[in-house]
């Protein structure tokens, strides 16, 4: 069973475009991320959600929404894309509490590129 | 959240243990160590973490100095699955959410 999923895996689209991808994870995690990771590699938070509730926002421009509707759920909305936006989306699940670390499950990633 | 630095790129031959270096001199008391790896372009795949004391899974050592300002990594026995992109973090836990920061990390070639 894949922990952590997106949709689409793929997603070519032209500049000016709105588009959303999705993620979803079955263990039961209660906190989610969104990361970017651009054409040189660097991997970056963009935002987290713990029980619906977002946690860290990154300076993500607006034109980014993360949408949560449950805990499984954490989907991601950009609007008016530019070619800048063009990176690996990765999304992430996590269980924590208390004190102590608890490994992040990433998903396959999701392949945007703006033309 | 501490700076880490890794060399830009390690090589091993298979079957050979894999050590890679990580310096964190600026690490606070309450910081752990983790390494997470990139094989190609999938997600980053969690390998083991510390704070103090050597740690063992079934993946990797984590070897921690005594004044905890470096780490080593080791894979006993690296296989040409191995072959990724590997990232030292060093982070507190700060409540709800863990925000990990990924550097440059090594890229290991693991070679026949």
């Amino acid at each position: 069973d894949t922990a952590v999923s997106q949709t689409p895996k793929y997603l070519v689209t032209q500049m000016g475009n709105d588009k959303s991808i999705k993620c979803e994870q079955n263990l039961g995690h209660d906190t989610m991320y969104w990361y970017k990771q651009d054409s040189k590699k660097f991997l970056k938070i963009m935002f987290s959600y713990n029980n619906k509730e977002l946690i860290i926002n990154e300076t993500v421009p607006n034109r980014f929404s993360p949408k949560s509707p449950d805990k499984a759920h954490l989907n991601l909305h950009i609007n008016s894309l530019e070619l800048g936006d063009s990176a690996v989306y990765f999304c992430a699940s996590s269980q924590e509490w208390g004190q102590g670390f608890y490994e992040q499950y990433f998903g396959p990633g999701t392949r945007l590129t703006v033309t | 959240d501490a700076k880490t630095t890794q060399p830009p790129s390690m090589d091993c031959a298979e079957g050979r243990a894999a050590n890679l270096p990580c310096n964190h001199s600026t690490i606070s008391g309450n910081e752990y160590v983790y390494w997470y790896r990139q094989i190609h372009s999938q997600g980053p795949q969690y390998i083991i973490h510390g704070l103090k004391n050597n740690e063992t899974n079934e993946m990797a050592s984590l070897i921690i100095t005594e004044d905890r300002k470096s780490s080593t990594l080791i894979l006993p026995h690296a296989t040409l699955r191995d072959t990724a992109v590997y990232y030292c973090i060093v982070r507190a836990f700060t409540g709800t959410a863990s925000k990990l920061t990924f550097g440059t990390g090594t890229r290991l070639q693991v070679t026949l």
